[in-house]
């Protein structure tokens, strides 16, 4: 099955400053790249996705860049503020055979936006 | 959001018991999926459903039966409860499995003692 590495697992930047989240996935058939943010104690939340036949999107502050030759893909937050402080998770999504899909999830990355 | 929910947001049971966590979508979604989420392991996909009557194993889904007689609800079942099970369950729900978004529900912490 599909397996999804993610780095760093914790991160520090100073507010204003960039953060960038890196993520790595083995299934080349994978092709849909969800990240999530999860406040404490709240639900993941859908931030930024990304598909195959797209290199790099971007939504405001958030861009999120994709290599299917390396299968890897990264979050770029920028100008980063106190309410960017959560955990985020990549995921990647395809087939899992059968004609059904699995959507697996890194570890996640604790980002710490210190004022 | 409210489309999704979990019940019950709470629960402590007692090792060897058996639990129900329920979930229900009001969207008529076609895929559902259950995560435990543990510290330092992230969202683990224990089971997912591609439709009504369809489901499939995740990455892990040991001592764990889910059924989906319906579209709007996927149960998760712990057969006798252990104290590995202890974790925060999401159930998640998409539209389809391939490229569109999971929403999730707002969780359901369980404590096995």
């Amino acid at each position: 099955g599909e397996n999804v590495e993610q780095h760093p697992s914790t991160l520090s930047v100073q507010e204003g400053d960039s953060a960038v989240i890196k993520c790595t996935y083995s299934d080349s058939a994978s092709n849909y790249f969800p990240w999530y943010k999860q406040e404490l104690g709240k639900r993941p939340q859908l931030i930024i996705d990304i598909r195959s036949n797209v290199g790099e999107k971007k939504d405001q502050r958030i861009a999120v860049t994709l290599n299917k030759t390396a299968k890897h893909f990264s979050l770029h937050i920028t100008e980063t503020q106190p309410e960017d402080s959560a955990v985020y998770f990549c995921a990647a999504s395809g087939d899992s055979g059968a004609g059904s899909y699995q959507l697996t999830f890194g570890k996640g990355t604790k980002l710490s936006v210190i004022p | 959001d409210a489309g999704i929910t979990q019940s019950p947001r709470y629960k402590i049971t007692e090792t060897g018991r058996q639990v129900t966590l329920m979930c229900h979508q009001t969207w008529s979604h076609s895929y559902m999926f259950w995560y435990r989420q543990d510290l330092g392991h992230g969202l683990r996909l224990i089971y997912y459903s591609a439709a009504a009557d369809i489901t499939d194993k995740g990455e892990v889904p040991d001592g764990y039966v889910v059924s989906r007689s319906k579209t709007e609800n996927f149960p998760l079942t712990l057969e006798s409860a252990t104290r590995s099970q202890t974790s925060v369950y999401f159930c998640a729900s998409s539209v389809s499995g391939s490229n569109t978004e999971a929403f999730f529900g707002q969780g359901t912490r369980l404590t096995v003692v």
